[in-house]
């Protein structure tokens, strides 16, 4: 079975300022992928960054980029140039690509970027 | 266009009523799913449709709990019976085909059973 750890319950940054949240898995499957997303205050889940585990090279979105380490299982988010706007929780989900598609989750880094 | 659409946005119940949260996926998706977001325990996976395939239902936690889809679109969970532990904010997603495998939430449903 999959599963996903995010060792960081709470963290906070100042404005303008980078931060790292970490997510490792445990999987034994070779074709699947990794995700991150935020949920705001308003409740809505909120796409961030998609990695394909085929693909070395580490996914970019602007100011959101991945360090993702497939031998170490290990799927980090940095938030460059953070704005209050990224206060939100971020959830970390596992997704195998195979017939069950359904999303496993971290239970989730609340991220505060102080002014 | 339109994103995935839930309602109610709230729902207070009493215990061992039934309830019906209802689904709207992102028109032309054909993949829907139901989660749940309970305080303190994550996000857990609860029920699976794909297409015309038979559901993957295997996080339902009780056989109070179902979910139908009709028509390959709108979709309803429902809980019967309900209990306090089933308080919880549900969630639906839903994704396209062609293998991007992104799912898109809606807002939710928050649930209180008193």
């Amino acid at each position: 079975a999959q599963t996903v750890t995010q060792s960081q319950p709470e963290m906070s940054v100042q404005e303008a300022e980078t931060v790292t949240l970490s997510c490792t898995y445990d999987t034994s499957e070779n074709n699947y992928y990794l995700f991150w997303y935020k949920q705001p205050p308003s409740r809505q889940m909120i796409l961030v960054i998609r990695q394909e585990a085929y693909k070395q090279q580490n996914a970019t979105e602007n100011r959101f980029s991945v360090n993702f380490q497939k031998a170490a299982k290990s799927f980090s988010l940095k938030i460059s140039d953070s704005q209050l706007g990224d206060t939100a929780m971020y959830f970390c989900a596992f997704l195998n690509a195979g017939n069950n598609r359904k999303l496993i989750w971290g239970l989730g880094t609340s991220l505060a970027v102080n002014p | 266009g339109a994103g995935v659409s839930q309602s109610p946005s709230n729902k207070v119940t009493e215990k061992g009523k039934d309830v019906e949260l209802r689904c709207d996926p992102i028109s032309g998706h054909t993949a829907l799913y139901w989660y749940r977001q309970s305080l303190g325990q994550g996000l857990e996976f609860l029920i699976y449709f794909q297409g015309n395939s038979a559901p993957d239902k295997s996080g339902l936690p009780s056989d109070r709990f179902s979910a139908e889809r009709t028509g390959g679109s709108v979709s309803t969970l429902t809980i019967q019976r309900t209990q306090q532990e089933d308080s919880a904010v549900y969630l639906c997603a839903s994704s396209g085909q062609g293998g991007l495998f992104e799912q898109y939430f809606g807002p939710g449903t928050r649930l209180t059973v008193t």
